[in-house]
């Protein structure tokens, strides 16, 4: 079965970081273009960033120069390093699969972003 | 590209037919444009991807259609599981992955 696990959310303060991860089974990061999807509590969903199998990565305006997506191949995981968090970056953050569409999803991930 | 939905609000009884419309600023490939659903607490879920095609296990009273601008998922017979927030989506690098705002579809 082909699964993706975020986990590494939590309570930081603001101008805080963090980093998520997201450990796949069942699929290979390496092989498919990689998401990561946020959404603030009671709002809709916004992309964040994509890492592509060829290994360019690509971000919302929002989040770019603040947040970088890497994988590593070995322990077949996705990551986001955030950086100068703000309280707007508050949210539950998935991963998600993109085949076609964003196929596979994460439970995602809460990041609360308070002093 | 910029994706609105509308309405924000959809209040139907189980049985009747839902329709939801996408709109884009601008021409989009009917290619690259996905809906999904939302329940509470729960990831989305993909329905439909390239505008008409339903992922496998959706049941056929989802349908999707539309082109160019304008794009629209249908459900026939509303099945009080179907209660939820759908958002379409045009997933393509030129909008940026962009996501419409998401119609939630509650029970009248």
């Amino acid at each position: 079965e082909e699964q993706l696990v975020e986990s590494g959310g939590g309570l930081v303060q603001p101008g805080g970081s963090l980093r998520l991860s997201c450990a796949a089974s069942g699929l290979s990061v390496s092989d498919y273009y990689m998401n990561w999807v946020r959404q603030a509590p009671g709002k809709g969903l916004e992309w964040v960033s994509v890492l592509y199998s060829g290994g360019s990565a690509y971000y919302a305006d929002s989040v770019k120069g603040r947040f970088t997506i890497s994988r590593d191949n070995s322990e077949n995981t996705l990551y986001l390093q955030m950086n100068s968090l703000g309280v707007d970056d508050a949210a539950v953050y998935y991963c998600a699969r993109m085949r076609g569409a964003f196929d596979v999803w994460g439970q995602g991930t809460v990041v609360t972003v308070s002093s | 590209i910029v994706l609105t939905q509308s309405p924000g609000t959809l209040s139907l009884s189980p049985g009747e037919r839902a329709n939801f419309s996408c709109r884009a600023s601008q021409t989009a490939s009917s290619n690259y444009l996905a809906w999904y659903q939302q329940k509470p607490g729960q990831a989305p879920r993909l329905l439909i991807y390239g505008a008409f095609f339903r992922v496998n296990g959706i049941p056929d009273r989802f349908s999707g259609s539309g082109s160019g601008t304008d794009f629209t998922l249908t459900i026939n017979r509303l099945e009080p599981e179907d209660f939820a927030v759908y958002y379409c989506q045009h997933y393509d690098k030129s909008s940026l992955y962009a996501f419409g705002q998401g119609t939630k579809l509650e029970i009248k």
